[in-house]
């Protein structure tokens, strides 16, 4: 888990407030990627990147946004923050064989 | 499209006894299977994976899982369940062809109470 890191760990902001959550990872791996935990939900894809120049959306990008600053950091904002955006948020890396996902630690977000 | 199902929201077993995490999937083409665990307050740790060759694979901490094609399930299982497994599973699948490459679809999960 200590390649990739995950910062903050934990953050209440109020609704309307832009927020980033921010991951860097020293794996090495060209593939990076956004999850959202909710309870009975599992794990939700919400942006991936196959490299510096590509970033896809995936299946719940609405309301955020991404930027892959470089290889090892990958950094997800919410613009408007809204309390349905309540959630434990994971960054997760892969190699170019897209295997194995290695998760960070998480940051759990609460929205008031 | 792909699916993946954790038909039980909570196992529990007494330690000591077996236990069986299930999960079934639904992918186009040949799929690659994951499981992972997730302990309270951590992230996902990575226990297995089954992308080829012997449907019974190997993992971390005692746990294997065995493919089964016809029945499209992937079992977790372990012969002799600790207290200290107890956490939240997570089974996922990706579609060896598929132009999402890399992508995985998670289950639900299921939460596993392992009782002294």
């Amino acid at each position: 888990d200590a390649d990739v890191t995950q910062t903050p760990r934990n953050r209440i902001t109020k609704t309307g407030k832009r927020i980033m959550l921010e991951c860097s990872q020293t794996k090495g791996h060209d593939r990076m990627y956004w999850y959202r935990q909710d309870p009975g939900l599992g794990l939700r894809l919400i942006y991936y990147s196959f490299d510096v120049k590509d970033i896809n959306k995936g299946e719940i990008s609405d309301g955020y946004s991404v930027s892959r600053q470089a290889q090892a950091k990958f950094s997800l904002s919410l613009e408007s923050a809204i309390p349905n955006q309540t959630a434990l948020y994971f960054c997760a890396t892969s190699d170019s064989t897209g295997g194995t996902q290695y998760f960070g630690p998480g940051t759990r977000l609460l929205v008031l | 499209a792909q699916s993946v199902a954790q038909p039980e929201d909570q196992v529990n077993v007494a330690e000591g006894n077996p236990l069986t995490v299930k999960c079934t999937y639904s992918v186009s083409g040949n799929p690659y299977l994951f499981w992972y665990v997730q302990y309270p307050n951590r992230g996902l740790q990575f226990l297995l994976k089954y992308i080829t060759g012997d449907n019974l694979v190997k993992g971390s901490y005692g746990f294997e899982a065995e493919f089964n094609k016809s029945q499209t399930s992937f079992h977790l299982k372990k012969p002799s369940a600790l207290v200290s497994d107890s956490a939240l599973y997570f089974c996922a699948v990706r579609a060896l062809y598929s132009s999402n490459t890399g992508k995985l679809i998670f289950g639900q999960g299921t939460t596993l109470q392992v009782k002294p």
